[in-house]
């Protein structure tokens, strides 16, 4: 198995409070990923990073902000935590373009 | 419209059945194509690539139709342990996103 290690694995916080999630490799790939999965809606792209410093935005960025300091931490912080960011987060890893996703076990976020 | 489609399911088989899914892309300029499977309250594991040819890992044969843009997924001989959640994913050749289909679910009954 890829090494990627999540980091909290669950989490309740209250709303308005600042969320960090960490994703952590040993793989040394560059393209790190967020996911967020929720019922009916299949995994969607939060941001995404092709390289230290270099992050882009996926299709649900929106609350999310994202940080790439070094090759394997990939950070993503909900600056003020909202009832519909209560989720399943993922990172995932690749490392090439082209290569398929691994995966962390998972962060499970629940915002009260 | 999604960019994968997959139907929910749930499919229901005995032991030993063979089932097979489908998932339809909307996007022709797709590139890569892939087939996860993941249990409950667990990550995506990687199942599968699907290639142009079509390739088979063991019991299961994944297929890909670019004219009518789907790619398929065969079970053969189902087990048990082949209960679960499975993906079918797509990456366009442009960009870095993937996109996942919602999951078809598999039940393999004794």
């Amino acid at each position: 198995d890829a090494g990627i290690t999540q980091s909290p694995r669950h989490k309740v916080t209250e709303t308005g409070t600042p969320v960090t999630l960490r994703c952590h490799q040993t793989e040394n790939h560059r393209y790190m990923y967020w996911y967020r999965q929720d019922p009916g809606h299949g995994l969607r792209l939060i941001h995404y990073s092709y390289g230290v410093k270099d992050t882009d935005k996926g299709e649900v960025s929106d609350g999310y902000s994202v940080s790439r300091s070094k090759t394997e931490d990939f950070l993503l912080t909900l600056e003020s935590a909202t009832s519909s960011q209560t989720s399943v987060y993922f990172c995932a890893i690749s490392e090439l373009e082209v290569s398929p996703l691994h995966f962390g076990n998972g962060t499970r976020l629940t915002v009260t | 419209r999604k960019e994968v489609e997959q139907d929910p399911g749930p499919f229901n088989v005995p032991e030993g059945a063979t089932v097979a899914f489908n998932c339809t892309y909307s996007n022709s300029a797709s590139q890569s194509f892939f087939w996860y499977r993941q249990d409950c309250r667990k990550e995506p594991k990687l199942l599968m690539s699907v290639y142009s040819s079509g390739n088979e890992d063991g019991r299961f044969t994944a297929q890909l139709n670019r004219a009518s843009q789907y790619i398929s997924l065969l079970i053969r001989d189902s087990k048990l342990t082949d209960s679960a959640t499975y993906l079918c994913v797509v990456r366009p050749n442009t960009g870095n996103q993937f996109y996942f289909g919602t999951g078809t679910s598999l039940t393999v009954i004794p």
